[in-house]
């Protein structure tokens, strides 16, 4: 499965948008980005996910770059409830199995 | 709420026990997926069940095991439980076992004294 690279730690202002990276290079192309984000402790809560191109739903925007060795997460205008650990997920499936492999992430703080 | 139940919230045992948690997946989803997450491993992915049948493993070790039963629910059982098993464990539930998003419960969080 394809490797993540995410900062470890962000800060974002409140109310301002918090833009997190994400570096996935050796991501085939049929494989899919996912977002899910942890908040202290309760369950993993998936956010977006996208093969190519833009995506946007209620909650946040995915960017990924034309050779989809890159993407970013947007949340437009951030607010406290948003702190929590952000996870970049390129999951395995194959042979009928599916796996979500959670890395480190990075825990972004939202600043009042 | 993610329409995923986990049972029981807290549970504490002592060494040697062996106990078992619950999952109710969120209503038409097939797969199951098991997650235990302690504080120096992070999330660990356990197993996967889709429509009864065991799909994948992870780092399940061999006093745990699982099941999915023909209504779709889903029990870990811990059997000689040791300190270090102590920990959140956490269900999911996707429609498929594919690229679709899994939808996570909010965890059992086990201590074990």
């Amino acid at each position: 499965d394809a490797k993540t690279t995410q900062p470890t730690s962000m800060d974002c202002a409140e109310g301002r948008a918090a833009n997190l990276p994400c570096n996935h290079s050796t991501i085939s192309g049929n494989e899919y980005v996912y977002w899910y984000r942890q908040i202290h402790s309760q369950g993993p809560q998936y956010i977006i996910h996208g093969l190519k191109n833009n995506e946007t739903n209620e909650m946040a925007s995915l960017i990924i770059t034309e050779d989809r060795k890159s993407s970013t997460l947007i949340l437009p205008h951030a607010t406290l409830r948003d702190t929590a650990v952000y996870y970049c997920i390129v999951p395995y499936s194959g042979a009928g199995s599916y796996q979500l492999t959670f890395g480190k992430g990075t825990k972004l703080s939202v600043i009042p | 709420d993610s329409g995923v139940t986990q049972t029981p919230k807290h549970l504490i045992t002592a060494t040697g026990q062996r106990v078992t948690l619950r999952c109710s997946p969120r209503s038409g989803d097939l797969s199951v997926y098991w997650y235990q997450q302690s504080l120096d491993q992070g999330l660990q992915f356990l197993i996967q069940y889709y429509n009864g049948e065991e799909r994948a493993k992870g780092n399940i070790l061999e006093r745990f095991s699982a099941q999915q039963f023909p209504d779709l629910h889903s029990e870990l059982n811990l059997s000689s439980l040791e300190l270090g098993d102590s920990a959140l464990y956490f269900c999911a539930s996707s429609v498929r076992g594919d690229n679709s998003p899994l939808h996570f419960g909010n965890g059992t969080r086990l201590t074990v004294t």
